[in-house]
């Protein structure tokens, strides 16, 4: 079946310590997306990529980072993570970027930062 | 700043009765309009869509748009205990993108 796929579902890291996750796809979509969700508020867009254009939003912090080395991969990194960086991070991917697009969610990791 | 609201919840229905869950958002040129569901730890999964004003339907499900009024509402008719979950509306803005925009969501709870 086609589908998102984000590696691993639960992430536990010391503070300030460098972590990555992983998004993988079978769609072949070219648009993907990073969300990070706290708990009970909504997923909030970190950045996005159309093909290989990245698009960072604009109150995303210095410390998330992302990387799209081919179609079916992308990756966020946090370079320093904080106490406030537990969250659940969500990848999505749409087939294009136009507005009526559906977007499709991986299962999400979920980030523990001690 | 583009917001999208909903009502803070929660909300509790018995078995089999319709569960009215609303949102309203602030960006009058906002193109398409999406409900999707999220169980507890889990990620969201799309329930239905919208670009029109009027009502669409999809089995227990009717999603109600109305952009004059900047209003987008889903009912759940027949109500489950499996419908039990958070849903958040989302909301594609002014422009040709499919950025979307979130609200927190409310949690429906439906009694057996």
């Amino acid at each position: 079946d086609a589908m998102v796929i984000q590696n691993p579902r639960y992430q536990v890291t010391q503070f300030g310590k460098p972590v990555t996750l992983s998004c993988s796809q079978t769609l072949n979509h070219n648009v993907m997306y990073w969300y990070q969700q706290k708990s009970s508020q909504a997923p909030k867009l970190l950045f996005h990529y159309y093909d290989k254009d990245f698009n960072n939003e604009a109150d995303t912090p210095d410390n998330f980072q992302s990387r799209r080395p081919n179609t079916s991969f992308c990756f966020l990194d946090i370079r320093s993570p904080g106490l406030g960086d537990a969250a659940m991070y969500l990848c999505a991917t749409s087939r294009d970027p136009g507005n009526q697009e559906t977007q499709y969610f991986g299962p999400g990791t979920r980030l523990l930062v001690l | 700043q583009k917001e999208v609201e909903q009502n803070s919840g929660p909300l509790s229905v018995p078995e089999g009765a319709i569960a009215s869950l609303n949102c309203t958002y602030s960006d009058r040129g906002s193109q398409s309009f999406f409900w999707y569901r999220q169980y507890s730890g889990k990620s969201p999964e799309l329930i239905m869509f919208i670009y029109s004003n009027g009502d669409k339907e999809d089995g227990r499900f009717t999603a109600q748009l109305n952009k004059a009024s900047q209003y987008v509402s889903l009912l759940i008719r027949d109500s489950q205990p499996s419908d039990s979950a958070t849903y958040l509306c989302a909301v594609t803005p002014s422009g040709a993108n499919s950025k979307l925009t979130f609200g927190k969501g409310i949690t429906l709870s439906v009694r057996p």
